[in-house]
């Protein structure tokens, strides 16, 4: 069974630039969740995604948003990058909604604003 | 608020000694409690979890957590450290109410170390 995929892996963008970073649950999984890991502020939850739906949304600006579509593949969108915004971007999956479910984590997306 | 305190963001071991690392967490109702192994340049991997079943909870690798209500810990141990055991641990907490359920809240994560 193949993994949670995330692209892409490696990402170098300006300040300014909008970036759009990509999520492949594991099939059959419909809960998608994103977090932002930085060495200073550590693991943080962004949001999470149910059957298209938003559920719940971490304490960050309007700047990050998301998206699931239908086959359950999800988006986060960071417009206006700021310095602040590099990180490692994960993505988790799990079979339905709460964390009851075993969230299953991709290899992360790293990204880095010059 | 929950939270999640790691204390120490670093342990060394030698090879075969035990492994502590400590997890306090605070939670304004019964939580689930998580740890998580992260590699390099991988992402997070479930150890074990804490669902209000067992308090002593066994998870992979050999290593097991005891969730104490009394003292709002989830320390994880593991009998006799391996090289292989060298990552960054993090431990999480989730409640179990309302929009909370659907996130967690990692602790800043214990780097650890394994000499031979």
């Amino acid at each position: 069974k193949a993994g949670v995929t995330q692209t892409p892996r490696y990402l170098i963008k300006t300040r300014g630039q909008q970036v759009t970073l990509s999520c492949s649950p594991i099939s059959g999984h419909r809960s998608v969740s994103w977090y932002q890991q930085t060495p200073g502020q550590g693991l943080q939850f962004l949001f999470e995604y149910f059957s298209e739906t938003q559920r719940n949304k971490g304490n960050f600006p309007g700047r990050f948003s998301g998206r699931q579509f239908s086959n359950s593949r999800s988006e986060m969108n960071v417009s206006t990058l700021e310095l602040g915004d590099s990180a490692l971007y994960l993505c988790a999956s799990s079979l339905a909604g709460g964390t009851i479910y075993e969230q299953f984590f991709g290899p992360g997306t790293r990204l880095t604003v010059l | 608020a929950q939270s999640v305190t790691q204390l120490g963001s670093h342990v060394s071991v030698s090879e075969g000694a035990l492994v502590l690392l400590r997890c306090n967490y605070s939670s304004s109702v019964p939580p689930y409690l998580f740890w998580y192994v992260q590699y390099p340049n991988q992402g997070l991997q479930l150890l074990l979890k804490y669902t209000s079943a067992a308090t002593l909870v066994k998870g992979i690798n050999g290593f097991e957590a005891e969730f104490k209500k009394s003292e709002t810990s989830f320390h994880l141990t593991k009998p006799s450290a391996h090289m292989s055991d060298a990552a960054e641990y993090f431990c999480a907490v989730s409640d179990l109410g309302g929009g909370s359920n659907y996130k967690l809240t990692f602790g800043k994560g214990t780097l650890l170390t394994v000499n031979p």
